[in-house]
Order: C-alpha cells, then sequence, then structure tokens
C-alpha cells in the first residue's frame, strides 16, 4: 500500500541552524512523484521539488537540498543556515499512476518547522 | 504558468445553509480536478476527484450527498457544501491537472490558494 511518513510532526531551531526534515515512503510501483510542499500560515501551499523514481540525483536551490534514496524509500529535505521565514509546516507528498492517466497524491502528516530568531 | 484560483478564499455561514466554493485553472485546461480538505494541524485529506463531463469519484468516507462536486468545464469545478454543520468548518484546497497535451507535466497537481469555511 502507498504511505508516506513523516515522523517528525514538530521541530524548533534556532536561526542560522541547520535542519533535516524526513520522508520515507512506500510503494508498489517502479514509476512513481515525489514532492516536498511548504504551506505557510497563509495556508498555500508552494511547490518546492518533484523527483521522479528515475532521478536519484540529489539537488540542491539555494538554502534547500534533497537527498533521495531509493534504497532506503527515503526523500529528505535539508535546510541550511534556517530563517526565520522558512518558519512552516513542511509536506511530503508521493504520486503514483491510478490508470487511465490519473494520478494521485498521498501526503505525509507534515512536520511543522519553528525556526527561532 | 499554471495558476488555480479559488473564490471566495474565505467564508462564514450559519449552520443550515448551503455554500459553493470554486475552482478555476486560469492559463490551462484541467481534465482532473481534486478537492482537498484540511483540518487544523492535520494533513490534507483527499475527498474527490472530479473530471471534466463526468460524475466525481468520492474517498470513503466522504458523502455524496453532502458535498456536490461539479466539473461543468475544463477551467471550472465547484464544491457545495450542503446543509453546513460547525463539523464542516475546514480548510478546503483545490487542485488541477492538465489534460497530456498540454505544456505542464500531467501528473503534477497545481494547487489553489484554498478556502477557510466557518460554520456557525
Amino acid at each position: 500500500a502507498q504511505k508516506v511518513t513523516q515522523a517528525q510532526t514538530e521541530i524548533s531551531v534556532v536561526e542560522k541552524e541547520d535542519v533535516t526534515l524526513d520522508c520515507v515512503y512506500e510503494t508498489r510501483d517502479t514509476t512513481y512523484y515525489l514532492f516536498w510542499y511548504k504551506q505557510p500560515p497563509s495556508g498555500e501551499l508552494v511547490f518546492l521539488i518533484r523527483r521522479n523514481s528515475f532521478d536519484e540525483q540529489n539537488e540542491i536551490s539555494g538554502r534547500y537540498s534533497w537527498n533521495f534514496q531509493k534504497s532506503t524509500s527515503s526523500f529528505n529535505f535539508t535546510i541550511t543556515a534556517s530563517q526565520v521565514v522558512d518558519s512552516a509546516v513542511y509536506f511530503c507528498a508521493l504520486s503514483e499512476a491510478e490508470g487511465a492517466g490519473t494520478y494521485k497524491y498521498i501526503f505525509g502528516t507534515g512536520t511543522r518547522l519553528k525556526v527561532l530568531a | 504558468g499554471a495558476v488555480v484560483s479559488q473564490h471566495p478564499s474565505w467564508v462564514i455561514c450559519k449552520s443550515g445553509t448551503s455554500v459553493k466554493i470554486e475552482c478555476r485553472s486560469l492559463d490551462f485546461q484541467a481534465t482532473t480536478m481534486f478537492w482537498y480538505r484540511q483540518f487544523p494541524k492535520q494533513s490534507l485529506m483527499l475527498m474527490a476527484t472530479s473530471n471534466e463531463g463526468s460524475k466525481a469519484t468520492y474517498e470513503q468516507g466522504v458523502e455524496k450527498d453532502k458535498f456536490l462536486i461539479n466539473h461543468a468545464s475544463l477551467t471550472l469545478s465547484t464544491l457545495t457544501v450542503t446543509s453546513a454543520h460547525p463539523e464542516d468548518s475546514s480548510f478546503y484546497i483545490c487542485s488541477a491537472v492538465s489534460g497530456l497535451s498540454s505544456s505542464f507535466l500531467p501528473y503534477e497537481q497545481y494547487f489553489g490558494p484554498g478556502t477557510r469555511l466557518t460554520v456557525t
């Protein structure tokens, strides 16, 4: 069965610290997609990254980096030198085909990140 | 590109009334739209999948007669919460997926900004 686990419910760090948000997924498919979204207090989901199952390259975008490891079914997200504006809830999501071209998302339960000044 | 809007962004209604929430894809045609609800400090829960011109597919436990979904065109889907009660108060989020012929990725959902519903 498909499942996304974000074991960290809430993390608090002091500004400028690095922080890693964990995401572990389960799927039977060989083709799937993984996503990270940020949800600030306003509620709107902000897309951060997508990764397909065939691309295990790690990615860095500014202070953000992602580590995709198929061997451990993990897709972890690291924020370097965290800032107060990074405070939000972060969701990891798995997308796989349901048939007839439809892809459903399975969301993790989210990790609430608090960055303290 | 790939902009999805929702209207209204927030609504307060009295118990027993019905509320309609619109979800529009502004710059692409959405063959499929999804509706989610999110309770405070919880994750997004998929309510239903809506395909243009056909009946919505509801997830287990979601009342079809309570949450009416209409996907009348390739750019508009509506969710009507009928006879709303305080327990229906939640944050409702829609997402849209473009058709295969589009330049947008067919497997990626583009999310609206959400509608906060409060039933008093």
